[in-house]
């Protein structure tokens, strides 16, 4: 089975901290995403990545930054915490390849990583 | 611009019915896909079920079947003899298809479900 791994389920922080949060998956995927989810909004696309030091900009960027230096690990960074950035953060990938699931494209998503910025 | 739209933000089903959950989209692409996902209340996104723009049959995955009206741009979720452990938030989404070849989702805002006995 494909595992996603986001490392912290609840992290607390100060505004103006600096916050990483880091997504490993297993499954050699090519593709991996960044979102963050809000009541009333459902997910919004951050960044995402199709390989290795590779990403574009999703739909809300801004306050962001990724790092992707292995296939297996995309980062998501915030410089500076800001409380409007408390949220659930979702990360997800796919295969690129080829196979069910490649045809399906479906998306393999962590368990969420919730952020609250103080 | 590609967008999801669910318009039912709650709704409520009695155990063993049937339901169905609301999903259009818009998008000026050919080839697109259709996805319903399940979040329960602990946090993870379960795939529930995929429709591609140019399967002509419905989509089934068990108790799940997926009502893809393709001219109307409506994908709605059917959940048969709904269970308790039905209950949950469910997001529609679409994958598209970048100038750059890279794919791109899109989610609902979701509509959350539930389940009584």
């Amino acid at each position: 089975d494909v595992k996603v791994t986001q490392s912290s389920r609840y992290l607390v922080k100060r505004t103006g901290e600096k916050v990483f949060l880091e997504c490993v998956q297993d499954m050699d995927h090519e593709n991996m995403f960044w979102y963050r989810q809000d009541p009333g909004l459902g997910l919004r696309l951050i960044y995402f990545s199709y390989d290795v030091k590779m990403k574009e900009k999703g739909d809300i960027p801004e306050g962001y930054s990724v790092s992707r230096e292995k296939k297996e690990r995309f980062s998501l960074i915030l410089e500076s915490a800001s409380t409007n950035q408390t949220s659930m953060y979702l990360c997800a990938s796919r295969t690129g390849g080829w196979g069910r699931t490649a045809n399906t494209g479906e998306l393999f998503f962590g368990e969420g990583s919730r952020l609250t910025v103080l | 611009a590609q967008k999801i739209t669910q318009t039912q933000p709650g709704m409520f089903v009695q155990e063993k019915e049937a339901v169905t959950l609301d999903c259009t989209y818009d998008t000026s692409d050919q080839s697109y896909g259709l996805f319903w996902y399940k979040q329960p209340s602990s946090g993870e996104m379960i795939f529930l079920i995929y429709q591609g723009s140019y399967d002509e049959q419905n989509a089934t995955e068990g108790r799940y079947s997926l009502n893809f009206q393709k001219a109307r741009k409506s994908a709605n979720l059917v959940i048969s003899a709904s269970q308790l452990g039905d209950s949950a938030m469910y997001f529609c989404a679409m994958r598209e298809t970048r100038i750059s070849g890279t794919y791109k989702y899109i989610f609902g805002t979701g509509t959350r479900l539930k389940v009584l006995a």
